[in-house]
């Protein structure tokens, strides 16, 4: 089964407006961390989000938030008040945190493609 | 700025050379570090393990003896594509993940800006 999944291939939204993009994640571990990246077309990868699987509130970043729905396994990524330069590619990761360790790799999913229009 | 370094950042090369990609953690000593290979408009793919002092570890249908990695310091990890063809041709990217000693960002895992790897 995919431990990362991300349903939407390409998302469009207006300039200033608010963006979800949905992922869905699956592990049986207690310990992990959800990530979210954006990679630009100029291939890096820009950390923007970090979400404890021990974390009560929801993570923010500025105008980024996780909306982390623990029951659900659901960590969906909220762009407030979208801007041209959003435009890119944007993953979900998890990392599992086996024995405790923080410095397992990432499970990443297909990738949303965010389109920001004036 | 950016903690983890990847060069070179494109390489083009001919079919059966040999090209050598490094990974330097910058601020911050890195036992493990990850490999990363990424086709146009997909995910990116694991590809192996870099352990500092030990063997990589490398995911399943990845040619140990085509890929070789050498971790041979704290903050050096080295990806060598032997003799590449252009089916090699691909985005090589590194990752590091800062460990709980590492002071501010502790669950953070971060990436080299890539390598753009061409074989003619």
């Amino acid at each position: 089964a995919q431990k990362i999944t991300q349903t939407q291939p390409g998302m469009f939204v207006q300039e200033k407006e608010a963006v979800t993009l949905d992922c869905t994640y699956d592990t049986s571990d207690p310990s992990y961390g959800l990530f979210w990246y954006k990679q630009p077309s100029s291939g890096e990868m820009i950390f923007l989000i970090y979400q404890g699987s021990y974390d009560q509130q929801n993570a923010t970043e500025g105008r980024y938030s996780l909306n982390f729905q623990k029951a659900r396994k659901s960590a969906n990524l909220v762009i407030s008040a979208s801007q041209l330069g959003d435009s890119a590619m944007y993953f979900c990761a998890m990392r599992e945190d086996d024995r405790g360790s923080t410095l397992g790799r990432l499970y990443f999913g297909r990738g949303t493609q965010l389109t920001v229009w004036p | 700025g950016a903690v983890v370094s990847q060069h070179p950042s494109r390489v083009i090369c001919k079919s059966g050379t040999s090209v050598k990609i490094e990974c330097r953690s910058l601020d911050f000593q890195a036992t493990t570090m990850f490999w990363y290979r990424q086709f146009p408009k997909q995910s990116l793919m694991l590809m192996a393990t870099s352990n500092e002092g030990s063997k990589a570890t490398y995911e399943q249908g990845v040619e140990k003896d085509k890929f070789l990695i050498n971790h041979a310091s704290l903050t050096l990890s080295t990806l060598t594509v032997t003799s590449a063809h252009p089916e090699d041709s691909s985005f090589y990217i590194c990752s590091a993940p800062r460990g709980l000693a590492g002071g501010p960002g502790v669950d953070t895992q971060y990436f080299g800006p890539g390598t753009r790897l061409t074989v003619l």
